[in-house]
């Protein structure tokens, strides 16, 4: 089972930045938190992820809380193209086993 | 550098027919997958491989095989089809876990499959 729970769907308007909430309150220490999005039809495209500081790269901003039992993916101004489906997911990165769990994810919509 | 191709991209299969789906990574990365995506759900992992000659069982792994015999292969097969297993299958790859944290996976583009 996924380890996350997210809300289905979430609107946003083009330009504004878009929060996508995530709950994790299982996460165990060494567990980092994933996120990917999925465009229609193509295949799951990776976003960024953390473990417990904040993270930010070219396409998106991570916030992790400090007690690390939920985050928070903002893309700071979001377009059209970003109409997705986000997954959030948390895992071990062991060598020996690295089964990846995907939930149901968030289906954001971009509105113009 | 294609990363993760599959193929075929399109298959239509009678109950009982049996096929295999391939999946090729020119990435040299030590891990693959195979998933399976059905409407309205996330993907669930079916097998997967944490180097060549190795394989473990995901999440779905009943009526499905896989095989690593190349490090950059990563097969996946149906025996004997069934309705149940129409689905988009999706092959990801990504590279020892040693490499962490930045390792991510990448995906191939996914193959539709129907079963009549």
């Amino acid at each position: 089972d996924a380890k996350t729970t997210q809300p289905p769907s979430m609107d946003c308007a083009e330009g504004r930045a878009a929060n996508l909430p995530c709950n994790h309150s299982t996460i165990s220490g060494n567990e980092y938190v994933y996120w990917y999005r999925q465009i229609h039809s193509q295949g799951p495209q990776y976003i960024i992820h953390g473990l417990k500081n904040n993270e930010t790269n070219e396409m998106a901003s991570l916030i992790i809380t400090e007690d690390r039992k939920s985050s928070t993916l903002i893309l700071p101004h979001a377009t059209l193209r970003d109409t997705a489906v986000y997954y959030c997911i948390v895992r071990v990165a062991t060598w020996r086993d690295d089964k990846i769990i995907f939930g149901k994810g968030t289906r954001l919509h971009i509105l113009p | 550098n294609a990363g993760v191709t599959q193929t075929p991209k399109f298959r239509v299969l009678k109950t009982g027919q049996s096929m295999t789906l391939l999946c090729a990574q020119d990435m040299n990365h030590e891990y693959m997958y195979w998933y399976r995506q059905d409407p309205g759900m996330g993907l669930r992992l079916i097998h997967y491989s944490v180097g060549e000659g190795t394989t473990a069982k995901g999440e779905v792994p009943d009526g499905y095989n896989v095989s690593r015999l190349k490090k950059q292969n990563f097969l996946l097969g149906l025996e004997s089809a069934a309705p149940s297993q129409t689905s988009v299958y999706f092959c990801a790859s990504s590279y020892l876990l040693t490499a962490a944290p930045t390792d991510t996976q990448y995906f191939g583009p996914g193959t539709r499959l129907t079963v009549l």
